[in-house]
């Protein structure tokens, strides 16, 4: 099975563009989660989608957006960016509960992005 | 989610079980205890996870405290690949990760 697959791999935009950034989950999960990783702030929770749903959300600014597809893929956006959005931005996907257990979540190589 | 608090960095020589502490004094009785592992810059990726009883898998053994309050990932024979950042989680049911700052592993020859 492919893992997850996240596309750019690498970005460098300037501050006030906007940039979308793509998830592909792994076959037949549907949950689809964004996280953003910074030497200062650590690894942070975006938001999460499900059947095109978001269904959690962390504590960010309404700059970051997302959405997802029936197929269950899923692109986050970022307008306006500041310099503080450099960072590495994750994706994770997760299946269905099966037999009451959590399900593991498996993330992407993530894409770097750097804000000039 | 519960908070939970790690050492910022161990060392391990290669060869050795690597023990790496994890407190979760306000675990709630439905909260799972997670680990996963990043290395340097890749995604970060799942090792085992438990309830209340001790778990084993192909990569590592976790131990719980009776009371819950506290766990142990065991490496039993680490190798420098296991060279991470290794990180403690406490979740209910749900997708949302809360990510600690981690224990930072380093496996020496």
């Amino acid at each position: 099975k492919a893992g997850v697959t996240q596309t750019p791999r690498y970005l460098i935009k300037t501050r006030g563009q906007q940039v979308t950034l793509s998830c592909s989950p792994i076959s037949g999960h549907r949950s689809v989660s964004w996280y953003q990783q910074t030497p200062g702030q650590g690894l942070q929770f975006l938001f999460e989608y499900f059947s095109e749903t978001q269904r959690n959300k962390g504590n960010f600014p309404g700059r970051f957006s997302g959405r997802q597809f029936s197929n269950s893929r899923s692109e986050m956006n970022v307008s306006t960016l500041e310099l503080g959005d450099s960072a590495l931005y994750l994706c994770a996907s997760s299946s269905e509960v099966t037999s009451g257990r959590l399900r593991e979540q498996f993330f992407g190589p993530g894409t770097r992005l750097t804000v000039l | 989610d519960a908070k939970t608090t790690q050492p910022p960095s161990m060392d391990c020589a290669e060869g050795r079980a690597a023990n790496l502490p994890c407190n979760h004094s306000t675990i709630s009785g439905n909260e799972y205890v997670y680990w996963y592992r990043q290395i340097h810059s890749q995604g970060p990726q799942y090792i085992i996870h438990g309830l209340k009883n001790n778990e084993t898998n192909e990569m590592a053994s976790l131990i719980i405290t009776e009371d819950r309050k506290s766990s142990t990932l065991i490496l039993p024979h680490a190798t420098l690949r296991d060279t991470a950042v290794y990180y403690c989680i406490v979740r209910i049911y749900t997708d949302k990760l809360i990510f600690g700052t981690g224990t930072r592993l380093q496996v020496f020859p």
